[in-house]
């Protein structure tokens, strides 16, 4: 079956640590994103990528980066940097950027506790 | 700078109700919106997505409304049921990304 795997489900990080979280789809799609939630606060934007070595600054993408190396592959590092890196963390695909027609798809999500 | 609102923020009904969640957004220059379900510790799962020129799309007991025009969005559940239970997300996909409201929280009691 397609679709977007992340891993591992739960982390836990101290405080200076960078941590790595990682996203594969087997979709075949092309625009693929990180989201953060929080509770009460939504979904906000961290970064996307319309295409393999290419992407771009989201909403709140101060103290993480990302690589799109490869086209099912989208990593997400957590830096040091970031104040509050403990959230839920989703990641998601879709087969188009900008297409009136393909829904989102999203992984199970990776829950990061930094103490 | 697109919003999206959902009201209410959680609702409570008995099982076998029919019922309306609402979404609203403020730019009206949007490519499609989708609506997600989202159950505890879990990421989301689309379940319609009606394209800009489209009005309705509908899914089994699902049914999703768009009107552009006063940007509004209804999703109608019927005959609901306790699996219903889980938080319902609508989002708007414009020119640059996709903008969440920050969901309905539902609970069908049995």
């Amino acid at each position: 079956d397609g679709g977007i795997t992340q891993s591992p489900k739960y982390l836990f990080r101290k405080e200076g640590q960078n941590v790595t979280l990682s996203c594969e789809q087997n979709l075949n799609h092309d625009a693929m994103y990180w989201y953060r939630q929080d509770p009460g606060q939504g979904l906000r934007l961290i970064y996307y990528s319309q295409i393999v070595n290419d992407f771009q600054k989201g909403d709140i993408a101060e103290g993480y980066s990302v690589s799109r190396e490869k086209k099912e592959s989208f990593p997400l590092t957590v830096t040091s940097a970031q104040k509050n890196p403990t959230a839920f963390y989703l990641c998601a695909s879709t087969q188009m950027w900008g297409s009136y027609n393909s829904p989102l798809h999203f992984g199970n999500g990776t829950r990061l506790t930094v103490t | 700078k697109q919003e999206v609102t959902q009201i209410p923020a959680a609702l409570s009904v008995p099982e076998g109700e029919n019922l309306v969640l609402n979404c609203s957004f403020t730019d009206s220059a949007i490519y499609n919106l989708q609506w997600f379900r989202q159950d505890p510790g879990k990421g989301l799962t689309s379940l319609l997505l009606i394209q800009s020129s489209q009005r309705e799309q509908t899914s089994g007991r699902l049914n999703a409304s768009l009107d552009k025009s006063s940007g509004r969005s209804t999703l109608y559940i019927a005959a609901s049921q306790p699996g219903d239970s889980a938080t319902y997300l609508c989002a708007v996909q414009g020119a640059q990304k996709l903008v969440f409201g920050q969901g309905t929280r539902l609970t069908i009691n049995p």
